[in-house]
């Protein structure tokens, strides 16, 4: 089947604008990360959707950062006022409902370049 | 943010040798995952562990959840050259669906 997808694949920007990231998850995962990962580092997770809950929005490292969720579908990341030290690879993730699997499965990442 | 200590940064090896790796915290974690990651991709779900002491092979791969819930390693038998690319581990924190990701280990595997 269809596995998470992502877009756009690349994006650059200026200093200043902002940008606006998608996730398409896999057909019925209700659970739905968000993780940035600068070059030559690990994942650094940023949300965390399951289902209506409230997010876990703990790893946003500031306000320029927000993420929505239309029930268990598409997911979008907004960065607002974008900064040079934003550039990095943003990677989602979907996986099954908590208490029936907790294994996470990718998208190929969008690789966002602030100029 | 929170990151687990994940060894060997890298490593070159030969084909056909075998691979360890390994990732510690002080911290105890419900689930380990571990991924491949190859350039310009997402993560590739490898292994998952759920319980402490559990042993689980894919493969030529095999891995362990730690007695102590705080470490796991992953091995690679009989490397190949597809293997090249960069493996990290998760953690998944008690309580809470989130995961703490390893600094992860770049192999090189030389024909």
């Amino acid at each position: 089947g269809a596995g998470v997808s992502q877009s756009p694949s690349n994006k650059v920007t200026e200093k200043g604008k902002d940008v606006e990231l998608r996730c398409d998850p896999i057909s019925g995962h209700t659970a739905l990360y968000w993780y940035r990962q600068r070059l030559g580092q690990g994942l650094e997770f940023l949300i965390y959707f399951q289902g209506n809950s409230a997010p876990d929005k703990s790893g946003l490292p500031s306000d320029r950062f927000s993420a929505e969720r239309t029930g268990e579908s598409v997911s979008t990341l907004t960065i607002q006022r974008t900064q040079q030290e934003d550039s990095a690879v943003y990677l989602c993730a979907s996986s099954l409902a908590p208490g029936s699997s907790y294994e996470q499965y990718f998208g190929p990442g969008t690789r966002l370049t602030v100029t | 943010g929170q990151q687990l200590n994940q060894s060997p940064q890298s490593m070159f090896i030969q084909e056909g040798e075998d691979v360890s790796m390994n990732c510690t915290s002080s911290s105890i974690f419900n689930t380990w995952l571990w991924y491949k990651q190859d350039p310009g991709e997402g993560p590739v779900l490898l292994i998952a562990l759920y319980k402490a002491g559990e042993l689980t092979s894919n493969g030529r791969l095999t891995a362990q959840f730690g007695i102590t819930r705080k470490d796991s390693f992953l091995n690679i038998s009989a490397s190949i050259p597809s293997d090249v690319g960069i493996y990290f581990c998760a953690g998944q924190l008690p309580g809470t669906y989130k995961y703490i990701f390893g600094t992860g280990t770049r192999l090189k595997v030389l024909a």
